[in-house]
């Protein structure tokens, strides 16, 4: 069992559709974050959430940090076929020092 | 810019052999990572280190072991390649406060025949 599990694991949706991402766990974390990687490179940071409840934009991108901080959310509005690639979030738990992925979701976005 | 450089993009390598993948970092990051990627299970780290000459392990070291000799360069041993470690192995850094950015290279893709 992952830490951090994400759903769905793949999504192939048309342009210009909505979509949810979720990252769960039973642990609390302090922060999370989400990465984007896209094919043969390494993921690169999209948004830190570090308050529970806190809702972060980034364009067509919303994040959201659960009350407790188990659990993140990442919407996508109006879906382009540049938003193709793996998101991932990732986070340190408050029990630990280590470093944990989720997952992974898979998102395909057909022009 | 950050820039995390590994050494190669495909690597193919023979059972048995000894396999060195190198990762430098130009940051003067304290932390750096190894992972390794396989499709469904996310990123699942292999070793850290927080400090030159410092290792820990993480949630997968079984078959693999680490070297930093100095604070920029982090390397990952696989001391007899087998099959079963053919995947995406990602190297990481950041700095040193917990939770902070990772920064990836872009990955040696290794297949062990």
């Amino acid at each position: 069992t992952q830490l951090l599990e994400q759903s769905p694991q793949f999504l192939s949706i048309q342009e210009g559709e909505n979509l949810t991402v979720y990252c769960n766990s039973s642990s609390v974390f302090s922060s999370l974050q989400w990465y984007r990687q896209e094919p043969g490179e390494g993921p690169v940071l999209l948004v830190t959430v570090v308050t529970g409840g806190e809702v972060k934009k980034l364009k067509r991108l919303t994040f959201q940090f659960g009350d407790a901080r188990k659990d993140s959310s990442l919407h996508i509005t109006a879906a382009q076929p540049g938003d193709t690639g793996l998101y991932l979030c990732a986070g340190t738990p408050n029990t630990g020092n280590q470093f944990y992925f989720g997952t992974g979701t898979s998102l395909t976005v057909i022009p | 810019d950050v820039k995390v450089t590994q050494s190669s993009r495909y690597l193919v390598k023979r059972t048995g052999e000894k396999v060195f993948l190198e990762c430098v970092q130009d940051m003067d990051h304290e932390n750096m990572f190894w992972y390794r990627q396989d499709p469904g299970l996310g990123l699942r780290l292999i070793y850290f280190s927080y400090d030159v000459k410092m290792k820990e392990k993480g949630d997968i070291p079984e078959g693999y072991s680490v070297s930093r000799e100095k604070k920029e360069r982090f390397s990952l041993i696989l001391e007899s390649a087998s099959t079963n470690q053919t995947s995406m192995y990602l190297c990481a850094s950041s700095f040193g406060r917990k939770g902070a950015e990772q920064f990836f290279g872009p990955g040696t893709r290794l297949t062990v025949l």
